[in-house]
């Protein structure tokens, strides 16, 4: 099965804030790589998939860079809604595997 | 608007069987763009995909899930169904059903998830 390492586990930011998360495959993936944004007590929601397609309703200050094997999603400045936890998932080939997730918190 | 929604018991006790179905509104489960999935959460962990199904049978499990798991599709009540047999309680976790979309030649994604359903594992 493909792992996907995702850095940092944790992070504090401010509003404002860049903030950048990262997924490195074990493999190649090509652009099969997506990202998750979840609140507690809620499913994930579809922020990017393919690498950098914006999902339909995601504000735009959400991006997703990369190729091969190692993968960005960046938040180009912090709103407070945007506290939450943040997952790749790799869709290249079955198994599916996720990152261990990025929890983003207020500083 | 597509939706999902889980049913089934909140509580299985250890070694038996976790049985889940996942209703599907506003979209048919037979659409020949979409796969029909579970993704689990175990309380304040990580994600973990359990497996695939596609409309006319064809099925995909996790390598470490495989021998417990056995996904169905029910198209007559638009629903698909999980079960894990001799469960214990690593197999707590919030269960999602999900579609996962093809959107174009080769380019997939999990867009739809349904609220998720908390299972415990215990006596």
């Amino acid at each position: 099965a493909i792992q996907m390492t995702q850095s940092p586990s944790s992070l504090s930011a401010s509003v404002g804030d860049r903030v950048t998360i990262t997924c490195r495959a074990s493999q190649g993936i090509r652009n099969d790589l997506g990202w998750y944004q979840q609140k507690p007590g809620e499913a994930p929601k579809l922020l990017i998939y393919a690498v950098s397609n914006l999902q339909r309703g995601v504000p735009s200050r959400f991006s997703g860079s990369g190729s091969g094997t190692d993968f960005t999603l960046t938040i180009s400045s912090l709103q407070p809604e945007d506290f939450a936890s943040y997952y790749c998932l790799q869709d290249f080939n079955y198994p599916l595997t996720f990152g261990g997730g990025t929890k983003v918190e207020i500083k | 608007q597509l939706q999902l929604q889980e049913s089934g018991p909140g509580l299985v006790k250890p070694s038996e069987t976790l049985s889940l179905s996942c209703t599907v509104s506003g979209g048919s489960i037979s659409s020949s763009s979409s796969y029909w999935g579970w993704i689990r959460q175990p309380p304040g962990k990580g994600l973990e995909w359990i497996g695939t199904i596609y409309y006319g049978g064809s099925t995909y499990y996790d390598p470490s899930l495989k021998s417990r798991v056995t996904m169905s599709v029910d198209t007559s009540k638009n629903q698909f169904s999980l079960k894990l047999t001799s469960v214990t309680a690593a197999d707590t976790a919030v269960y999602y059903c999900t579609r996962r979309h093809r959107v174009g030649s080769g380019i997939y994604h999990i867009d739809y998830w349904g609220q998720g359903t908390l299972v415990t594992v215990s006596s």
